[in-house]
């Protein structure tokens, strides 16, 4: 079955405090993995892109990893900021399909 | 900036009740979608449209329509409100490209009483 799981459900960290975001999935065939942020009140909003052929990449303080092999990914948040609060979802593209594939997110919270 | 407009932010139906949530897009995308989302599930596709006049079952298209009579406009339509389809709807829109990333809207939340 095509799933995406993230962990942990919800976070709370202090500002200034890294933290990493995991994301597991079994979608098969696997084309890329898509992170978004979702404020409170407001739409996803997307942060990054992986594809097959990509291990790292990073938009600002957001660092994304790709691991194709294991098929996990994760969201790593550098040097946090009271407006990272906010749901982060993991979504999944099939291969050749329109299909996405999401996870029920991870909500964070930043505390000052 | 693309910008997705859903018209309502809140909504309270009654049981029974036909329900129209309206969705505009400024910047000519080809495809749109209407998701709903529930407290510990991921999005979950409704309807989806490639284009004008066309429309595509999703996951859970049962006591839902849409209509696409415009490029820049569609609506989710339940035809006969329930309680179970209390949710928050987020409408987004796309480029035709399969890795270009989806832009929604800020959501309706919608109670049924």
């Amino acid at each position: 079955k095509n799933q995406v799981e993230q962990s942990p459900q919800s976070l709370i960290i202090l500002e200034g405090k890294n933290c990493t975001l995991q994301c597991n999935y079994t979608v098969s065939p696997f084309s890329n993995l898509r992170w978004y942020k979702q404020d409170t009140g407001r739409g996803p909003v997307s942060l990054t892109i992986m594809t097959f052929s990509e291990n790292t990449k990073s938009n600002g303080r957001y660092t994304a990893t790709l691991d194709a092999d294991t098929k996990q990914s994760s969201l790593h948040i550098t040097a946090s900021q009271l407006s990272d609060s906010a749901s982060y979802i993991c979504v999944v593209r099939m291969d050749s399909s329109y299909k996405l594939i999401f996870g029920s997110g991870t909500r964070l919270l930043v505390r000052p | 900036d693309v910008k997705v407009t859903q018209s309502s932010r809140y909504l309270v139906k009654r049981t029974g009740e036909k329900v129209f949530l309206e969705c505009v897009q400024d910047m000519d995308h080809e495809n749109m979608f209407w998701y709903r989302q529930d407290p510990g599930l991921g999005l979950r596709l409704i309807y989806f449209s490639y284009d004008v006049k066309m429309k595509e079952k999703g996951d859970i298209p049962e006591g839902y329509s849409v209509s696409r009579e415009k490029k820049e406009r569609f609506s989710l339509i339940l035809e006969s409100a329930s309680t179970n389809q209390t949710s928050m709807y987020l409408c987004a829109s796309r480029t035709g490209g399969y890795n270009s990333p989806l832009h929604f809207g800020n959501g309706t939340r919608l109670t049924v009483t």
